[in-house]
């Protein structure tokens, strides 16, 4: 198993494009969500998504979008860049919601600079 | 928003010690994780804790977890160089689906 995995690793914008990261994992998993991690503050949770079809915000959701056609996939986008957007992003996947005593396994993150 | 809160931020020790962090949070919990994130990677899961248990342990780590004083603390003992990390308390409450994370501990082992 590849387990959860994040393209780009790496990626630089400027201000105002639009872009899409992509996470994918391959055990199965329902329940996904995207994290990000700024210095200092821990990881704070942007969308997450209990199953194929169902999304829902999280505690910092403002400037992305999620969709979960398939049980696979679980991609982020934003939609215009801003410089506070600035960040590493982790995708992570568990078996059910972490309410169900499940752990999260997270993808390797990608950081994302934005100009 | 709930949240765990580490203590201390930073803690540096020599090999072959044990290293104590402590989690605090505010309201009541479902469970609560602690996490491992090295330099540069994702994070790892290390051990989940329900709000029924008291003590677990996985190998040379052992949480605790007292819900009368809403904190858990995190003992990693025989520290090794490899346990340089950075540690992460993260708190589940009723009814809820999400992990809320508090904002880590830095652990340095020193060889």
């Amino acid at each position: 198993n590849a387990g959860v995995t994040q393209t780009p690793k790496f990626q630089v914008l400027k201000t105002g494009q639009s872009m899409t990261l992509q996470c994918a994992q391959d055990m199965n998993h329902e329940y996904m969500s995207w994290y990000r991690q700024d210095p200092g503050m821990g990881l704070r949770l942007i969308h997450y998504s209990v199953g194929a079809g169902i999304t829902d915000q999280g505690e910092v959701p403002n400037g992305y979008n999620v969709s979960r056609s398939t049980t696979e996939d679980f991609p982020l986008r934003l939609l215009s860049a801003a410089p506070s957007q600035t960040s590493v992003y982790f995708c992570a996947s568990s078996y059910s919601g972490a309410g169900g005593h499940n752990e999260q396994f997270f993808g390797p993150g990608t950081r994302l600079t934005v100009l | 928003s709930q949240q765990g809160e580490e203590d201390p931020q930073a803690l540096s020790i020599q090999e072959g010690e044990n290293a104590t962090m402590n989690c605090s949070y505010k309201t009541s919990i479902n469970n609560l994780q602690w996490y491992r994130q090295n330099s540069g990677r994702g994070l790892v899961h290390l051990i989940l804790i329900r709000s029924n248990e008291r003590e677990k342990h996985s190998g040379r780590l052992r949480v605790t977890l007292d819900t009368s004083k809403k904190s858990s603390s995190l003992l990693i003992t025989a520290s090794r160089a490899a346990d340089t990390a950075s540690y992460f308390c993260a708190t589940v409450l009723f009814g809820n689906e999400k992990l809320t994370f508090g904002t880590g501990t830095r652990l340095t082992i020193i060889p």
